[in-house]
């Protein structure tokens, strides 16, 4: 069975510190999907991240990077330089070949403050 | 592209009424769509997979009687919250996936579901 491992709950820290979301999966497929969603008050999922199985380099967009250890099953996600509008809930996600059985992780609730 | 709208965005009903929530895939056709269940400050919970067509898939522990769900067309799925109660209170996301293949969901805005 697949499941997804977001072992911290909240998170706050000051405007402009990094912050890394922690995100553990466990599935016994070779070919897997892994997903960042946001998830702002508003309550919409916004699309942050996919990443195959098979592509382990890291990714960086703007402030935004992930770290893929197919090693340790992780698959983590820092903030560079946290603003308040980063502040949501963010939930890892996982999914097999072809979209099939999508599990969210329990999510993490980041708090950004001035 | 790939944009899914939800209708309506949030709803109050009274105990022991049935409320319908819409599901659209604007820009594509998707024979796949899903409805997952969101308590809050709880993570999202798949309850149903909608196929255009056949009858859809409900996960353990969802009652297809209570949670009716309609596919009728690659652009609509329905779901309908039948005698609905306080504790069905809460926010239903849709997914759609193309028909034209890919593994990619999109999700809709959510609909938010208060019962009185």
């Amino acid at each position: 069975a697949q499941k997804v491992t977001q072992a911290q709950t909240e998170i706050s820290v000051v405007e402009k510190e990094d912050v890394t979301l922690d995100c553990v999966y466990e599935t016994r497929d070779t070919t897997y999907y892994l997903f960042w969603y946001k998830q702002p008050p508003s309550g919409e999922l916004v699309f942050l991240i996919r990443r195959n199985s098979f592509d382990e380099q890291n990714e960086i967009s703007g402030r935004y990077s992930w770290n893929f250890q197919k090693s340790t099953s992780s698959f983590n996600f820092t903030i560079t330089a946290s603003q308040v509008v980063d502040s949501a809930v963010y939930f890892c996600a996982l999914s097999e070949a072809f979209g099939q059985n999508f599990v969210f992780g329990p999510g993490t609730r980041l708090s950004v403050l001035p | 592209g790939a944009v899914v709208s939800q209708h309506p965005s949030w709803v109050i009903c009274k105990s022991g009424t049935s409320v319908k929530i819409e599901c659209r895939s604007l820009d594509f056709q998707a024979t796949t769509m899903f409805w997952y269940r969101q308590f809050p400050k709880q993570s999202l919970m798949l309850m149903a997979t909608s196929n255009e067509g056949s009858k859809a898939t409900y996960e353990q522990g969802v009652e297809k009687d209570k949670f009716l769900i309609n596919h009728a067309s690659l652009t609509l799925s329905t779901l309908t919250v039948t005698s609905a109660h306080p504790e069905d209170s809460s926010f239903y996301i849709c997914s759609a996936r193309r028909s034209s293949g890919g593994y990619e969901q999109y999700f809709g805005p959510g609909t938010r579901l208060t019962v009185t």
